[in-house]
């Protein structure tokens, strides 16, 4: 198993804003992926960042809004870029095990609100 | 386009029943099915894991199966406890480490007292 922990758990930020939210696990993995949860709803997949390559983001989503980094094989940033209240989500870091069973694993999350 | 659904969407349920959560799936070409449990404002842990090959799954109280012909699969919770209240999410992947988790839209599940 992994275990991942998330920076901050929470915050409270202003419109037009930026956010950085670090993700660290505690082994090497070849990719990490972000997703958000809005509001009552289920989980979207953002986008998946591997080490030494530009993320992927998914339909919807830019890189201009949500800039990621992936510096080494343990360690990840997302940021969420000129902040709106439609931003508000717990966003959540998470990697894939190593064995052929790709059994998921999810960092805490990070709970945050545009005001 | 795969679609993943869970019905209830929400359930009550007195402390002590045993009780069936739902999820259906459109297409059968899946890689596994994994369950997990999600508190409010929290992130997600995982519950059980089935393989595309294997029928079942159990973890203490919990039982998971799979049956991909006909695109179900349910996490069969006993005795439940107040302790278990949560929302329970099945996501299942199509592929290997490079596919994405397709999220169902979750049972918010309450055991009373």
């Amino acid at each position: 198993s992994a275990v991942i922990s998330q920076k901050p758990s929470r915050d409270i930020c202003q419109r037009g804003t930026s956010l950085t939210i670090q993700c660290q696990v505690d082994s090497q993995v070849t990719m990490m992926f972000w997703y958000r949860q809005q509001p009552g709803q289920s989980l979207t997949l953002i986008a998946t960042a591997n080490q030494g390559s530009e993320a992927t983001y998914e339909s919807g989503f830019v890189i201009d809004k949500f800039p990621i980094s992936r510096p080494n094989l343990t360690f990840s940033t997302l940021t969420v870029s000129n902040m709106s209240p439609e931003d508000s989500s717990i966003y959540l870091c998470s990697v894939a095990g190593t064995t052929d069973s790709y059994e998921q694993y999810f960092g805490p999350g990070t709970r945050l609100t545009v005001t | 386009k795969q679609e993943v659904t869970q019905i209830p969407a929400a359930l009550s349920v007195p402390e002590g029943e045993n009780l069936v959560l739902n999820c259906s799936f459109t297409d059968s070409a899946i890689y596994n099915l994994q369950w997990f449990r999600q508190d409010p404002g929290k992130g997600l842990t995982s519950l059980l894991l089935i393989q595309s090959s294997q029928r079942e799954q159990t973890s203490g109280r919990l039982n998971a199966s799979l049956d991909k012909s006909s695109g179900r699969s349910t996490l069969y919770i006993a005795a439940s406890q107040p302790g278990d209240s949560a929302t329970y999410l099945c996501a299942l992947r199509t592929g290997g480490a490079t596919n994405k988790l397709i999220f169902g839209t979750g049972t918010l599940l309450a055991v009373q007292p």
